[in-house]
């Protein structure tokens, strides 16, 4: 069974530039997250999928993020117009809901943005 | 938003030591406290869900209680490995899905 992967591991852009991140959640896993992390802080959740609805939203940091899972398989966070201080770590995660059983949330291994 | 906080923020024990952290969490409206293992470089490790008042867990060398009515959680260490050393991170949740983390504990294990 292999695990949550996202890519790229490492992305440097300059400011005001668009950036594009994917997830491929654990096969079968229904949920996807993304959470970011920014030094010295523990991951800040953004936003959820389950399937390819996404049922919450209202964390993203800003109308310059948004996030896709068009097929409920892999997803994207795409960050448009960069500033300095959306440089983190772009953390997913997948999980499979089984009823009456909280679900273990299983993470990659992030992106980290680096904005110039 | 719930704030999670945790102590000690880093701690440095030698081989063979053991070790505890706290984790403390708003009891109000509690679904579920989880606990993950993140080295540097690789995807955090879930190592415990707890949902129960009074739920231990032990995988290992590693344990860890819930207290769900005071709002802590302590996660031990029996006998530290060099390959223990890694951050320490626990997230309560109250919606069954978004994680509110704590800053971490950094634990350092030297031979």
């Amino acid at each position: 069974d292999t695990g949550v992967s996202q890519d790229p591991r490492h992305k440097i852009t300059k400011r005001g530039q668009n950036v594009t991140f994917r997830c491929d959640p654990i096969s079968e896993h229904n949920r996807l997250y993304w959470y970011r992390q920014t030094l010295g802080q523990g991951p800040e959740f953004l936003t959820y999928f389950q399937n390819e609805a996404q049922l919450e939203k209202s964390r993203l940091l800003s109308d310059r993020f948004s996030a896709e899972r068009p097929k409920g398989s892999f997803s994207t966070l795409e960050i448009q117009r960069t500033e300095q201080g959306d440089s983190a770590m772009y953390l997913c995660a997948s999980s499979a809901v089984l009823s009456g059983r909280t679900d273990t949330q299983y993470f990659g291994p992030g992106t980290r943005l680096t904005v110039l | 938003i719930l704030n999670v906080e945790q102590s000690p923020q880093s701690l440095h024990v030698q081989e063979g030591d053991s070790t505890n952290f706290t984790c403390s969490f708003p009891s109000s409206n509690f679904y579920a406290l989880h606990w993950y293992r993140w080295e540097t470089a690789k995807s955090p490790e879930a190592l415990f869900v707890m949902t129960l008042n009074g739920d231990e867990k032990k995988k290992g060398r590693i344990s860890a209680t819930l207290n769900t009515k005071e709002g802590y959680s302590y996660l031990y260490i029996k006998g530290s490995q060099p390959e223990d050393s890694a951050t320490y991170l626990c997230a309560s949740s109250n919606s069954g899905y978004a994680l509110n983390f704590g800053k971490g504990t950094s634990l350092l294990v030297t031979p």
